[in-house]
């Protein structure tokens, strides 16, 4: 069964330092998402991406992030400049339509 | 703003022993409810979408309904392995394609 992947599971940064998360969504799909959880906290909305450009953000998705499709399969989520309040687990999902989503994994950031 | 409360937060079944959990949802406009499983340090792994009152879907020992305005994951029966934190999330009217989450229910099935 097809399912979104995730890399790195773990990545450890200094503050200050810049990061780029991956992720390579479900081949069919056309709806891409990141989401980030605060240790023990909800799940929470940053990004959608349809058609190379983004289509929905939330507030905490600011200056510091940003998104790319660099190739036919690849998604990543790059922040600029990491706080310490950016540590958390970060989840990329897919959809085909505006409709379900599936969710990677996740990457556990740390920011030290 | 769309709102989501599950409740309980934690509940502890004793296995085969049956229950419900609680999504409670305020939304401009209802396009989706979605059930999701996350195990400790995972994604959620899907479950059931619901679109309108009155829907039902059930999967294995779980169901879930949908009224205008709370969902409920239905457990029968409970094993160990149905243990993990069950996630509610809608879709509104009012965006475009974000999910909105709850706080979740952590279920603990014990033999």
């Amino acid at each position: 069964e097809p399912e979104v992947t995730q890399t790195p599971s773990h990545q450890v940064t200094q503050m200050g330092q810049e990061v780029i998360l991956r992720c390579v969504p479900i081949s069919n799909h056309l709806y891409f998402y990141w989401y980030r959880q605060i240790l023990g906290q909800k799940v929470e909305f940053l990004v959608s991406f349809y058609n190379n450009e983004i289509s929905e953000k939330s507030e905490i998705f600011d200056d510091q992030f940003s998104v790319e499709r660099p190739d036919g399969s690849n998604f990543t989520l790059k922040i600029r400049s990491t706080k310490l309040e950016d540590s958390a687990m970060y989840f990329c999902a897919s959809s085909v339509l505006r409709d379900t989503q599936y969710f990677g994994p996740g990457t556990r950031l740390t920011v030290l | 703003e769309d709102q989501v409360t599950q409740s309980p937060e934690a509940l502890r079944l004793q296995e085969g022993e049956s229950s419900s959990l609680n999504c409670s949802y305020t939304v401009s406009g209802l396009r989706g409810l979605f059930w999701y499983r996350q195990d400790p340090g995972k994604g959620p792994e899907f479950l059931f979408t619901l679109y309108s009152a009155g829907e039902e879907k059930e999967k294995e020992r779980l169901k879930a309904t949908l009224t205008k305005k709370e969902s409920f994951l239905h457990i029968t029966a409970p094993k160990p392995e149905d243990s993990a934190t069950y996630l509610c999330a809608v879709r509104s009217t009012g965006t475009a394609s974000k999910l909105t989450f709850g706080t979740g229910t952590r279920l603990q099935v014990t033999l």
